[in-house]
């Protein structure tokens, strides 16, 4: 089984201030992991994945995010925080097997960080 | 390209009707799932189709289902609605020429009242 686990509900932070969002994960296998965002009334948005290779990946509106296997952790950050970034924010993880375990292509999502950037 | 397209985007129904959803992948795409978004329990898996098969389904009642057709577009159902389906129900869809990254659309809002 996998899981994801987002300790904070909420995370508040200045503007110009560095912004982390803390995920933890849980799979059998290698992990592929996701953040998405979520702005009032609206769908997920895509923001970055890993995959394999590097840790660091760059993603949209300047956020990137650190995979670290042995703390099994995928912290999203931005080095600095806008008001525009006040969201809800989601971490994802997916079996990399899945398809040779015929899992088929379900993601499961962590419980959501409400980030608020106060200017 | 466009993005997912998901209709209606608000709807309102009483208790015991039943719904229907639909959902237009972005083109290319043949994988689509359905999330079921609530506050308390929030992203909750429903199923995903596949060329028009049922490849995995989430721990929801039998008055959930859904179907996906030759072009890819899908539809769920939910029959005798309940005051707990109130939800934002979203689709997304994925490709399998990269990572299969999901693409969400903007959701449809059901109230039940």
């Amino acid at each position: 089984a996998q899981s994801v686990a987002q300790p904070e509900d909420q995370v508040n932070v200045a503007e110009g201030n560095p912004l982390t969002v803390k995920c933890t994960y849980s799979v059998s296998g290698n992990p592929y992991l996701f953040w998405y965002v979520q702005y009032p009334n609206r769908g997920l948005q895509f923001l970055l994945k890993y995959i394999t290779g590097d840790n660091l990946v760059k993603g949209s509106y300047g956020f990137e995010a650190e995979f670290n296997k042995s703390q099994t952790s995928f912290h999203l950050k931005k080095p600095s925080a806008l008001v525009s970034d006040s969201a809800l924010y989601f971490c994802a993880v997916r079996d990399a097997a899945f398809l040779i375990k015929a899992a088929g292509n379900k993601l499961t999502f962590g419980g959501g960080t409400r980030v608020l950037v106060k200017p | 390209k466009a993005g997912v397209t998901q209709t209606p985007r608000y709807l309102i129904k009483t208790r015991g009707q039943q719904v229907t959803l639909s959902c237009s992948p972005i083109s290319g795409h043949r994988s689509v799932s359905w999330y079921q978004q609530t506050p308390g329990q929030g992203l909750q898996f429903l199923f995903e189709y596949f060329s028009e098969t049922q490849r995995n389904k989430g721990n929801f009642p039998g008055r959930f289902s859904g179907r996906q057709f030759s072009n890819s577009r899908s539809e769920m159902n939910v029959s005798t609605l309940e005051l707990g389906d109130s939800a934002l129900y979203l689709c997304a869809s994925s490709s399998s020429q990269g990572h299969w990254e999901l693409f969400f659309g903007e959701g449809s809002r059901l109230t039940v009242l």
